[in-house]
């Protein structure tokens, strides 16, 4: 048991530009979510998958966020045409078929 | 629809002393989860204990236990013989059905050598 993985760890962009983000669940973790944290905040519901199919969309997630989960495995989150309000840390959590959520490190983005 | 109330932004604690964070929730759902996360400085968000709301006995993990007022909707965090390394942000959630978790803004603990 490896843990959640997220990468990159950190990632600075500029206004307008689109960036990717991806997260490995822990092996055989058929769920997975998706936070964002601002500062001084607590993490805010995304989406969820479970295994391939996107199950629940928070309405913070604008039509500029998408995510996926092809087969079921690691799962990306893009933004496209990036705000500085899209600064925060993005953070992924993946369970098994209990309500536990174990989180990864997270992926910090910065928009200039 | 949850809702999670950490009323105490921060709190201090002396070394080897007690100390309790609040958590106060609301829910329309009759079989729920709550939760505290510990989130360290820079480092990921780690699960320090869990309780299910169907059963009244209070979840335990070590120095770490909770106050689950089910009619009050209350769900405290106590630190026994508190660690340096306990310092960090504190998270109270709550989850049901499909289990996207609703956290709390956080309690900034310090522990004061």
């Amino acid at each position: 048991d490896t843990g959640v993985s997220q990468n990159p760890r950190h990632k600075i962009t500029k206004r307008g530009q689109n960036v990717t983000f991806r997260c490995d669940p822990i092996s055989e973790h058929n769920r997975l979510y998706w936070y964002r944290q601002t500062l001084g905040q607590g993490p805010e519901f995304l989406t969820y998958f479970q295994n391939e199919a996107q199950l629940e969309k928070s309405r913070l997630l604008s039509d500029r966020f998408s995510a996926e989960r092809p087969k079921g495995s690691f799962s990306t989150l893009e933004i496209q045409r990036t705000e500085q309000g899209d600064s925060a840390m993005y953070l992924c959590a993946s369970s098994p078929y209990t309500d536990t959520q174990y989180f990864g490190p997270g992926t910090r983005l910065t928009v200039l | 629809a949850q809702t999670v109330t950490q009323s105490q932004p921060e709190m201090s604690v002396q070394e080897a002393e007690t100390v309790t964070l609040s958590c106060t929730y609301d829910t329309s759902e009759s079989d729920y989860y709550l939760f505290w996360y510990k989130q360290p400085p820079s480092r990921q968000m780690i699960l320090v204990i869990r309780q299910e709301a169907y059963k009244q006995q209070n979840a335990t993990e070590n120095r770490f236990s909770v106050n689950f007022q089910k009619a009050a909707k209350s769900f405290s965090l106590k630190i026994s013989d508190s660690q340096l390394g306990d310092a960090a942000m504190y998270f109270c959630a709550a989850g049901a059905g499909s289990y996207q978790l609703t956290f709390g803004k956080g309690t900034k603990l310090s522990v004061i050598p």
